[in-house]
């Protein structure tokens, strides 16, 4: 099956700057996270998906992130406007009850902000 | 926050079995042992996981202490694609809204 699949793979961009990722989890996976993470951290978790519906963003910064899952697949991330501590890798993950694996990670985008 | 505790580095060298520890004392009944790993530049990759008994896949094998406060992450024939972070993890059934949180990890170093 295919992965998880994000893009873009890396983005550089100037402080105060809008920037949005793009997310495409495993077909038939319900369940989509955002994740970011940190240069030498672990991931940490911003927002929960389950279809469309957010059912855990009590991590996201809400005064400039947004997420959306339209029709409960792909899903977006915004920052607006982005700011310098903000460049990190973010990553998409997706899961479903059936797996019983845990989550598929993507590969992530390493965001820059200069 | 994370509720595990992991030494933060680890060598092995290659052909031998790498053994990575992990505390998790205050793990609940109906919380699993995950195991995830990380290699340069990709996303997490899973790789076990178990609630009471020993677990063995195609990767790896997953030993639990009886008391479950403690396992142990057995790579039996570590190569150099196994350096990597490692990442130990307790959450709850996925059923129940368990969600991965992550902490620092071990950093697994094979040398040849």
């Amino acid at each position: 099956e295919a992965g998880v699949v994000q893009s873009p793979r890396y983005k550089i961009i100037e402080k105060k700057q809008p920037v949005a990722f793009w997310c495409n989890p495993i077909s038939g996976h319900n369940t989509l996270y955002w994740y970011r993470q940190n240069l030498g951290q672990g991931p940490e978790l911003l927002i929960r998906y389950e279809n469309e519906e957010a059912v855990d963003d009590s991590q996201l910064p809400k005064d400039r992130f947004s997420a959306e899952r339209l029709k409960g697949v792909d899903s977006t991330l915004k920052i607006q406007p982005a700011e310098l501590g903000d460049s990190a890798v973010y990553l998409c993950a997706s899961s479903s009850a059936r797996t019983g694996r845990g989550y598929t990670f993507g590969s992530g985008t390493r965001l820059t902000v200069v | 926050d994370a509720k595990t505790t992991q030494p933060p580095s680890m060598d092995c060298a290659e052909g031998r079995a790498a053994n990575l520890p992990c505390n998790h004392s205050t793990i609940s009944g109906n919380e699993y042992v995950y195991w995830y790993r990380q290699i340069h530049s990709q996303g997490p990759q899973y790789i076990i996981h178990g609630l009471k008994n020993n677990e063995t896949n195609e990767m790896a094998s997953l030993i639990i202490t009886e008391d479950r406060k403690s396992s142990t992450l057995i790579l039996p024939h570590a190569t150099l694609r196994d350096t990597a972070v490692y990442y130990c993890i307790v959450r709850t059934d996925y059923n129940q809204g368990g969600k991965l949180i992550f902490g620092q990890g071990t950093e697994l170093s094979v040398k040849p």
